[in-house]
């Protein structure tokens, strides 16, 4: 099946620092891949869709200054969080979709979670 | 923001018996309806994508059904076992966008 791979799973550093998040598509070439963020006991919220050789499209109240998307090949889109900052401090996951239509479900990365001292 | 909902939020279950959960969600707009499985530790993994009124499918002892018309979903789970333990969530599919509910935690007790 369909795998999505997201490194690191894990990030503790300090406040100011920039923290760059990577996922890959292994088996399966992406135009799409879509970033979430989870705040404890919340839902999983999408921040922005990465499209492949373009800009990506953040939803309200994100950031793009903040949330840099870059998503150069058909099979790596990154994160990077600019100057993090405790209230950064949060799960990250992406996820793409390997087919078009709309009966294809999105294939997630494990998520990467962030801690900002 | 769309208001997708799921209830309840958690909810313990014998081994070998069935149970069953909600998901609503907007009527209007409609594309599909995804419900996925995420376990401890793992990444959420994709049970069903369904995108027509009366639809049911069907996963091992999982299923699902879809009304679009009133705006709600339904995830059965039939003798329930300790690795069906997880949260169960359900997304919204607007356009590719996907709103989530908060999740279903299951916990199967042996």
């Amino acid at each position: 099946g369909a795998v999505v791979s997201q490194h690191p799973s894990r990030v503790i550093c300090k406040s100011g620092t920039s923290v760059k998040i990577e996922c890959r598509s292994l088996d399966f070439q992406a135009t799409t891949m879509f970033w979430y963020r989870q705040f404890p006991k919340q839902s999983l919220m999408l921040m922005a869709t990465s499209n492949e050789g373009s800009k990506a499209t953040y939803e309200q109240g994100v950031e793009k200054d903040k949330f840099l998307i870059n998503h150069a090949s058909l099979t790596l889109s990154t994160l990077t969080v600019t100057s993090a900052h405790p209230e950064d401090s949060s799960f990250y996951i992406c996820s793409a979709r390997a087919g078009e239509g709309s009966n294809q479900p999105q294939h997630f990365g494990d998520g990467t979670r962030l801690s900002i001292l | 923001i769309l208001n997708v909902e799921q209830s309840p939020q958690s909810l313990h279950v014998q081994e070998g018996d069935s149970t069953n959960f909600t998901c609503s969600f907007p009527s209007s707009n409609f594309y599909a309806l995804h419900w996925y499985r995420w376990e401890t530790a793992k990444s959420p993994e994709a049970l069903f994508v369904m995108t027509l009124n009366g639809d049911e499918k069907k996963k091992g002892r999982i299923s699902a059904t879809l009304n679009t018309k009133e705006g709600y979903s339904y995830l059965y789970i039939k003798g329930s076992q300790p690795e069906d333990s997880a949260t169960y969530l359900c997304a919204f599919d607007n356009d590719y966008k996907l709103s989530f509910g908060a999740g279903t935690t299951v916990t199967v007790r042996a």
